[in-house]
């Protein structure tokens, strides 16, 4: 059974740092991984998606990186915002197309 | 306009009640999924449908059943609610991919509380 990690679970940092986000996953067998941004009592925002066959994925400020043999992803944010506060939520989508989610990483960006 | 609309946005109801969910999309998708979120559980797999003759139970179906109306509607169904249905519930939908895999796109939520 798929079972996806995140850590930390919440993180707080000055506006200005740049800082990683760690997602890591127990079976390979994926075709993507998505991450997703919360906030408070809204829906989720897809923020990038990378397939099982690609190394990162870039979005503006937003770096995700996959290293599928080892079960790991990284979200790197450069420069972070008060506006990027968050919760940040890992899934990874294996053969029968079901996403299977981290408990996520809530992000405070303090000005 | 939102591409996935989800209705009610906040429900409180009594235990015993049937309620009923509501999703629409716009993205012309053929795949729409239903997800509840608990503190500290995060996002579990409720239904999903390939398409409206196709519906397949998740992770965590008791309790629950769904009606794929048309491509773009898929309601859930409480039919009778119990408090440890209070949660917080997301359709999403998806494009079918050759290549395997697919994006989902989340609504904003229906917020659920059973008394």
């Amino acid at each position: 059974k798929q079972e996806v990690t995140q850590i930390p679970a919440a993180l707080s940092v000055p506006e200005g740092e740049n800082l990683v986000l760690n997602c890591s996953f127990t079976d390979s067998a994926i075709y993507n991984l998505q991450w997703f941004r919360q906030d408070p009592g809204k829906g989720l925002t897809s923020l990038l998606l990378i397939q099982s066959s690609q190394r990162e994925q870039t979005s503006g400020r937003l770096n995700a990186s996959l290293d599928k043999s080892s079960g790991r992803s990284t979200l790197y944010i450069a420069a972070s915002q008060p506006g990027d506060s968050a919760t940040y939520l890992c899934a990874v989508q294996g053969g029968s197309e079901k996403l299977v989610f981290g408990k996520g990483t809530k992000l405070t960006v303090n000005p | 306009d939102a591409d996935v609309t989800q209705t009610p946005r906040n429900r409180i109801t009594k235990t015993g009640k049937r309620i009923m969910l509501e999703c629409s999309q716009t993205k012309g998708h053929d795949r729409m999924y239903w997800y509840r979120q608990d503190p500290g559980l995060g996002l579990r797999l409720i239904y999903y449908s390939f398409d409206v003759k196709d519906i397949n139970k998740g992770e965590i179906s008791d309790g629950y059943s769904v009606s794929r109306q048309a491509q773009a509607k898929f309601s859930l169904s409480l039919e009778s609610a119990i408090p440890n249905q209070t949660a917080l519930y997301f359709c999403a939908t998806s494009d079918f991919s050759a290549f395997g895999g697919n994006e989902q796109f989340f609504g904003p939520g229906t917020r659920l509380t059973v008394l």
